[in-house]
């Protein structure tokens, strides 16, 4: 079946403006991540959704950051007045929620956006 | 979250075991131990979680000591489509959020 998709791969930016990130996964999958990935360096947690409960936004850097889940399935992650330091491959994961209370099931991850900042 | 402890880098012959080793001296007694990989320009990739018991799957096996202090993931017959960073990580079941917490991993580096 179909992996976690992101859109778009690639994209280029100038200083000041906003992005939008899509994410959409995998079928069926209830846990919804997005990470942060910069040159060389390990994942940085953003934010995290799970059915319909609050998401976890601890991992969000600052309140230029926002994400949105709809209807339980895409994810948007959105990012106001984008500066140099933005720059960074940004990665969705999706899981299933195994069992109530367990949360064990492995993450499977999209090839990420590649967001440069100019 | 458990630290873990992993060599930065290793390298495989091709067609060799690959046996990646794994440090969690401090896991407590309900965090599972999970691998991934990434390869140049995706994502991470999962490879293979246990608790307590040795596990295998169609990419690898997974050797747990019986303290839980270490782990040793093992790619029987390495090629060249392995080359990638190898993570481990320790992770409580019940922590929904943040925690898939990837260090420094070990890049392995399968030779011809």
């Amino acid at each position: 079946g179909a992996g976690v998709s992101q859109s778009p791969s690639n994209k280029v930016t100038e200083k000041g403006k906003d992005v939008e990130l899509r994410c959409d996964p995998i079928s069926g999958h209830t846990a919804l991540y997005w990470y942060r990935q910069s040159l060389g360096q390990g994942l940085e947690f953003l934010i995290y959704f799970q059915g319909n409960s609050a998401p976890d936004k601890s991992g969000l850097p600052s309140d230029r950051f926002s994400a949105e889940r709809t209807g339980g399935s895409v994810s948007t992650l959105t990012i106001q007045r984008t500066q140099q330091e933005d720059s960074a491959v940004y990665l969705c994961a999706s899981s299933l929620r195994s069992q109530p209370g367990l949360y064990n099931s492995p993450l499977h991850f999209g090839n990420g956006t590649r967001l440069t900042v100019t | 979250d458990a630290k873990t402890t992993q060599p930065p880098s290793m390298d495989c012959a091709e067609g060799r075991a690959a046996n990646l080793p794994c440090n969690h001296s401090t896991i407590s007694g309900n965090e599972y131990v999970y691998w991934y990989r990434q390869i140049h320009s995706q994502g991470p990739q999962y490879i293979i979680h246990g608790l307590k018991n040795n596990e295998t799957n169609e990419m690898a096996s997974l050797i747990i000591t019986e303290d839980r202090k270490s782990s040793t993931l093992i790619l029987p017959h390495a090629t060249l489509r392995d080359t990638a960073v190898y993570y481990c990580i320790v992770r409580v079941p019940n922590n929904a959020g943040n925690m898939l917490t990837f260090g420094g991993g070990t890049r392995l580096m399968v030779k011809p």
